[in-house]
Parts: structure tokens; C-alpha cells; sequence
């Protein structure tokens, strides 16, 4: 596509519940990264993938996030058990290699 | 581990004005940097990417420079527009070595804004 697809573009979950982000990258691009923003926060990694590899999980907070690229193109970051403190702005970005990165307009996801 | 510090954290400004908006790394070790902006709610836009081999980059009213050795770069905004008012965020990537990151770190950013 012409442009990071992100969708959806805001999720209201209730404590508890799990939910699935969704990015498309730009195609052929084989990095892909999930940041999380808090509000007045820069992004903060969460994790990152070479085509299907997942290379570094080291930034995902707690063994209910989970991530995966099955085919090297559409990623999905999964949370599961949603609780408040997961309220933030979910970023994805792609790149080529090591070029410029380009990032998708975000999830807003606020858990009630 | 690498850190990014954007200094100053906000700004406000009349309309006209000439701007300076700082970015400093701990890790000189870096393969490119890059400019980016965001509005409110939204992801972030590229703005410009410097390569290390690089000193600086320009595109219309906007200069970023890079000084690798003394990790620092700059963002100038010439005769800034109130549409210029977002956030500012720097991101430095590293270069890749053996068991070493991959990953781009990311400054706090400046909250610009630009009144009429």
C-alpha cells in the first residue's frame, strides 16, 4: 500500500478483555516495529521483526502482549486481559532495512 | 543503552520567528537520524533523515544538522507558521552489530506552539 495501515484507529475495551491491533505495512518493507505512546510520552519500544522473524520482544511489558507476522507483511499485536494501565497510543512502523521509518496513524486504545 | 534527550521540552512563539529545536544522544554509534513531527492524535510524519556520513539535511524551511562526534543535532525552523504547532521528536538508529539492538530510540519531543 501506499502508506502504514493501522487499524482500528480507536479501541475501547473493558478491563478484562482481549484485543488485537492490526498493522499493514508498506509492501516489501521487511522491519517492522510496535512502539507504545503514553500521553507527552515519546514512543517506547515494544518490539520488532525482520520479515516473519521476531527478532526483539524485549520492550513488551508483561507476558500478555503478544506479537506476530506469520507472513512477513501484516503484523498483530495482541493484549490479552486488558487492564488500565494498557491505555495508550499503539504505533507501528515499517522501514526498508535500515532506511527511513514510517510510521501508521496509530490505535488509540483506552481500557474502562 | 542508547539514550535521546530533546531540549526544550516546549515552546511557544509568535508567528516569524526563527527556531532551534535540540537532540542529543549518549551513543555516537549511530547509522542515521531522523526528524519527525506529530499532531495531536496522531502517528508521527517524516520530516528529514540524516544519514551518519551526513552533516545535514534540508527541506524548505527546515535544516537539520547532525554532529555525530559530539551527538547532537538540530532542527531549524525558518520564519515559523502556526501551522508549524505540533510535537517535535528526534529518533537515532543504531548501527547493527553482532548481539547488539536494532532498534531506533526515541527522544521525548518538543511541544511547539506557534501563535498568529
Amino acid at each position: 500500500g501506499a502508506g502504514v495501515s493501522q487499524s482500528p484507529r480507536y479501541k475501547v475495551a473493558k478491563r478484562g478483555q482481549d484485543v488485537a491491533l492490526r498493522c499493514d505495512p508498506i509492501s516489501g518493507h521487511v522491519s517492522l516495529f510496535w512502539y507504545q505512546q503514553a500521553l507527552g510520552q515519546g514512543p517506547e519500544f515494544l518490539t520488532y521483526f525482520q520479515n516473519e522473524a521476531q527478532l526483539d520482544k524485549s520492550g513488551l511489558p508483561s507476558d500478555r502482549f503478544f506479537a506476530e507476522r506469520p507472513e512477513g507483511s501484516v503484523s498483530t499485536l495482541k493484549i490479552q486481559r486488558t487492564q488500565q494501565e494498557d491505555s495508550a497510543v499503539y504505533l507501528c512502523a515499517s522501514s526498508l532495512g535500515q532506511g527511513e521509518l514510517f510510521f501508521g496513524s496509530g490505535t488509540q486504545l483506552s481500557v474502562l | 543503552k542508547q539514550e535521546v534527550t530533546q531540549i526544550p521540552a516546549a515552546l511557544s512563539v509568535p508567528e516569524g520567528e526563527n527556531l532551534v529545536l535540540n537532540c542529543s544522544f549518549t551513543d555516537s554509534a549511530i547509522y542515521n537520524l531522523q526528524w519527525f513531527r506529530q499532531d495531536p492524535g496522531k502517528g508521527l510524519t517524516s520530516l528529514l533523515l540524516i544519514q551518519s556520513s551526513q552533516r545535514e539535511q534540508t527541506s524548505g524551511r527546515l535544516n537539520a544538522s547532525l554532529d555525530k562526534s559530539s551527538g547532537r543535532s538540530t532542527l531549524y525552523i525558518a520564519a515559523s507558521q502556526p501551522g508549524d504547532s505540533a510535537t517535535y521528536l528526534c529518533a537515532v538508529r543504531p548501527v547493527i552489530v553482532s548481539g547488539g539492538s536494532y532498534i531506533p530510540t526515541f527522544g521525548r519531543g518538543t511541544s511547539l506552539i506557534v501563535h498568529p
